[in-house]
């Protein structure tokens, strides 16, 4: 089955450092994969998607992530980070191709530091 | 994006009662509605899958008739924790999905049973 592993439970960046979250999937064809955000209490709401094509995907909030097959990863990164990062992210795969129901990571925390 | 609103946010209850959780679409019709349960600290665990007008699809190991799970619109689904106990004390967070689109998430209910 897909699946996809966050190596790092918890990380902590400087306010206006760079950002970059990993994330490492299994799965034999190219997959689709996801970015996740979830601010505390809060539901998800999603940051970037890949499907097929460039593997440079630019999300919402300044967000990119790319794709690269050889690494199996599909990391997420932020040039500069706002306090308003804070939060935990999700790395997910759909269990099948397209919109059916998706597996998650284990999630990474942020935590944001003036 | 569109806009999926879960009900209510938070929910109190006694052990043994039961409790019922809404998710909406608001501007779109789902065809298909995925519940989550998330735990302190975890990733989030597919409960069940319902498409509208059908019987859900448990996942292994969740209990269907703990978790009764209806979808008898395009625009709402629920969830019905039934009996419940301290150990279903939880964050639930539904998605929805229409034809051929992402999947956008509720906020959240964070169930506490005491």
């Amino acid at each position: 089955a897909q699946s996809v592993t966050q190596p790092d439970i918890h990380i902590t960046v400087s306010e206006g450092a760079s950002l970059e979250l990993r994330c490492n999937y299994s799965y034999g064809a190219t997959p689709y994969l996801f970015w996740y955000v979830q601010s505390p209490g809060q539901g998800l709401q999603l940051l970037l998607k890949y499907f097929s094509g460039d593997t440079l995907v630019q999300g919402i909030k300044g967000f990119e992530a790319e794709f690269k097959r050889s690494q199996s990863s599909f990391n997420l990164r932020k040039p500069s980070v706002h306090w308003s990062d804070a939060a935990e992210y999700f790395c997910a795969v759909p269990n099948s191709g397209g919109y059916q129901k998706v597996t998650f990571g284990t999630g990474t925390k942020l935590q944001v530091i003036p | 994006g569109a806009v999926v609103s879960q009900h209510p946010s938070w929910v109190i209850c006694k052990s043994g009662t039961s409790v019922k959780i809404e998710c909406r679409s608001l501007d779109f019709q789902a065809t298909t509605m995925f519940w989550y349960r998330q735990f302190p600290k975890q990733s989030l665990m597919l409960m069940a899958t319902s498409n509208e007008g059908s019987k859900a699809t448990y996942e292994q190991g969740v209990e269907k008739d703990k978790f009764l799970i209806n979808h008898a619109s395009l625009t709402l689904s629920t969830l019905t924790v039934t009996s419940a106990h301290p150990e279903d004390s939880s964050f639930y967070i539904c998605s929805a999905r229409g034809f051929n689109t992402e999947a956008f998430f509720g906020q959240g209910t964070r169930l506490t049973v005491v």
